[in-house]
């Protein structure tokens, strides 16, 4: 099974919008991190934004916050005022905080465009 | 603060050489990890280094793939006798801690392409 679902291939937003990118996830492990990175054309990683499985507010970086719904097991990242730099994909990622295995298992992502 | 630095940013190679990838971590960071993106896929996990120790290789392929992570010195991916399926940027992470809010932080990966 999927431990990691994005299921929106690609997404349009207007400029100066907001736009929400989904995330949902499944783990029976009770202490969990979600994360979400963009991946702009140039390939380079870059983290956005942590959530912990404990944490009773959802997280918010500037223009990123994170919609955590722990009963439904989504995380989805909300992108404010959209600017034209946003254009890139956008991964989100669980890591399982027990036992040994500390990598992060990544979903096939969502490739956004902002319109002018 | 220098983030996680890779190099090279490119690599190619003819079938049957030996491709080397290294990764300096973030100052501060003890836990590295390897992963590797085929086109139009997310990352997926290879290996979990700490100084001097493999901790988990779960994710690495048996054959022809090792890491290291010296005492001194980056964390070297070395990949023996390259086939042309393992052209893919390869990623590597680093982290202050293992749980919370220590995230991995990412250089910005080595294209490795077999011709």
């Amino acid at each position: 099974a999927q431990k990691i679902t994005q299921t929106q291939p690609g997404m349009f937003v207007q400029e100066k919008e907001a736009v929400t990118l989904d995330c949902t996830y499944d783990t029976s492990d009770p202490s969990y991190g979600l994360f979400w990175y963009k991946q702009p054309s140039s390939g380079e990683m870059i983290f956005l934004i942590y959530q912990g499985s404990y944490d009773q507010q959802n997280a918010t970086e500037g223009r990123y916050s994170l919609n955590f719904q722990k009963a439904r097991k989504s995380a989805n990242l909300v992108i404010s005022a959209s600017q034209l730099g946003d254009s890139a994909m956008y991964f989100c990622a669980m890591r399982e905080d027990s036992g040994s295995a500390r990598q992060l298992t990544f979903g096939s992502g969502t490739q956004l465009t902002v319109l002018p | 603060n220098a983030g996680v630095m890779q190099n090279p940013r490119h690599l190619v190679r003819r079938r049957g050489q030996e491709a080397r990838l290294r990764c300096s971590p973030m100052k501060g960071h003890s836990h590295v990890y390897w992963y590797r993106q085929l086109p139009e896929e997310g990352l997926k996990f290879m290996v979990y280094l700490q100084k001097e120790n493999i901790i988990d290789e779960s994710g690495m392929p048996k054959e022809r793939f090792s890491a290291e992570f010296p005492k001194e010195g980056p964390s070297i991916l070395r990949i023996q006798q390259v086939v042309r399926g393992d052209s893919a940027a390869y990623f590597c992470a680093s982290s202050r801690g293992i749980q919370g809010p220590h995230p991995q932080h990412f250089g910005d990966g080595t294209r490795l392409s077999i011709l």
